[in-house]
């Protein structure tokens, strides 16, 4: 069964903290290991698509990596904002995502 | 990014009744929807793939007769409740994939808060 997990469950940050989620998945068969932003009482937001290992994404504060293995997505100097619950899925050569639990990010001002 | 507009942003029905919800891609054909619930402070669990013009694929689990899903053009798939319990209230999230551009991430609609009383 393929599978995403994420890491941490919760992360508090203060404002300028500097930090890094984690998300591991099934390695055999990921066609693409998806990020995603979701505020409370909405849908997720899309980030970030990566497909092979070495690619990088960035956006504003945000940059997603990917290995053979597992993703991060780095949050550099985070503003209060940027607080929400951030959602890793991946596709394994079929039209689903599978997704991770999520890290609940909170940025402290 | 595409959008998908997703309505009601909430509802609130008696138990017994059924309730409609509807997904919407504004900017763009989407041969394929899918349809989610997500309880607090947990993750996604799809519930059913809806495909333009044939029957919805639904996840192990999930009873086809009580959730009816209906994606009769390209813009616009329909997610029925039927007979809504207080254990069906959820928040119910679907998403998109434009194909046509090769585009592979799937672009979510805000969801509906459903409250079954």
């Amino acid at each position: 069964e393929d599978q995403v997990t994420q890491s941490p469950e919760a992360l508090r940050l203060q404002e300028g903290e500097s930090s890094s989620l984690n998300c591991s998945y099934t390695v055999s068969g990921l066609r693409g290991l998806f990020w995603y932003r979701q505020d409370p009482g909405k849908g997720p937001e899309f980030l970030f698509t990566l497909y092979s290992a070495g690619e990088e994404k960035e956006k504003e504060r945000l940059k997603a990596t990917l290995t053979k293995k597992e993703s991060f997505l780095h949050i550099t100097a985070p503003k209060p904002e940027d607080s929400a619950t951030y959602l890793c899925a991946g596709s394994f050569g079929n039209e689903k995502l599978t997704f991770g639990t999520g890290t609940r990010l909170t940025i402290i001002p | 990014g595409a959008v998908v507009s997703q309505h009601p942003s909430w509802v609130i029905c008696k138990s017994g009744t059924s309730v409609k919800i509807e997904c919407r891609s504004l900017d763009f054909q989407a041969t394929t929807m899918f349809w989610y619930r997500q309880f607090p402070k947990q993750s996604l669990m799809l519930m059913a793939t809806s495909n333009e013009g044939s029957k919805a694929t639904y996840e192990q689990g999930v009873e086809k007769d009580k959730f009816l899903i209906n994606h009769a053009s390209l813009t616009l798939s329909t997610l029925t409740v039927t007979s809504a319990h207080p254990e069906d209230s959820s928040f119910y999230i679907c998403s998109a994939r434009d194909r046509e551009t090769g585009r592979t991430e799937a672009f979510f609609g805000q969801g509906t808060r459903l409250t079954v009383v």
